[in-house]
């Protein structure tokens, strides 16, 4: 089965300023989508951005962008010019692209907090 | 599209009650998904379904749990009966083919006292 670990249970950033959140991933597959999404208070989840495996260009997303290392297996989200509303709790996710193995395993999250 | 609708957005009940959620997915989309979040487990995945027909219901914790999804448009988490360990948020979310993101729902506050 497969796993996705984040571990930083907890992250602080300075307004304005750039924060790395991290992710690895175990899976013997060679075909699946990666995603971040986003939890503020309110709890919705929020899409952040997504990431083919196939595909060798990281995605970006305005100030959100990911370092994929498919050989690595690490998925790292980097904020950029970092705002207030940016604070929340970060969740790394998993999906294969076998259609019998179909469900978005999730990290245990990461909580941002950001500095005024 | 007014997105995934989940009903209701909070829930108390009473311990030994019979508790069900509900979850109106984006039209057009052909994957359910039920999660559950707690503080000490995360987001869970319990059961979910493809063309309304469930595929995997391995992380539904006993069989005080169920689940159904009658038609396209329609699904439900049946609890019965409940027990304060179920104490959680209850997340739906649907995707429209195998290799999209989630959308998710408001979720549900089940609280069981």
């Amino acid at each position: 089965a497969q796993t996705v670990t984040q571990s930083q249970p907890e992250m602080s950033v300075q307004e304005a300023e750039t924060v790395t959140l991290s992710c690895t991933y175990d899976t013997s597959e060679s075909d699946y989508y990666l995603f971040w999404y986003k939890q503020p208070p309110s709890r919705q989840m929020i899409l952040v951005i997504r990431q083919e495996a196939y595909k060798q260009q990281n995605a970006t997303e305005n100030r959100f962008s990911v370092n994929f290392q498919k050989a690595a297996k690490s998925f790292s989200l980097k904020i950029s010019d970092s705002q207030l509303g940016d604070a929340a709790m970060y969740f790394c996710a998993y999906r294969s692209a076998t259609s019998s193995r179909n469900m978005l395993t999730f990290g245990g999250g990461t909580r941002l907090m950001v500095k005024p | 599209d007014a997105g995934v609708i989940q009903s209701p957005r909070h829930e108390v009940t009473e311990m030994g009650q019979e508790v069900t959620l509900r979850c109106k997915p984006i039209s057009g989309h052909d994957y359910l998904f039920w999660y559950r979040q707690t503080m000490m487990r995360g987001l869970e995945l319990l059961i979910y379904f493809n063309n309304n027909v469930p595929i995997d219901d391995s992380g539904m914790p006993e069989d005080r749990f169920s689940a159904k999804m009658p038609n396209a448009s329609f699904s439900t988490l049946k609890i019965q009966p409940s027990e304060p360990r179920d104490s959680a948020v209850y997340f739906c979310a649907s995707t429209i083919g195998a290799n999209t993101e989630a959308f998710f729902g408001q979720g549900t506050r089940l609280t069981v006292v």
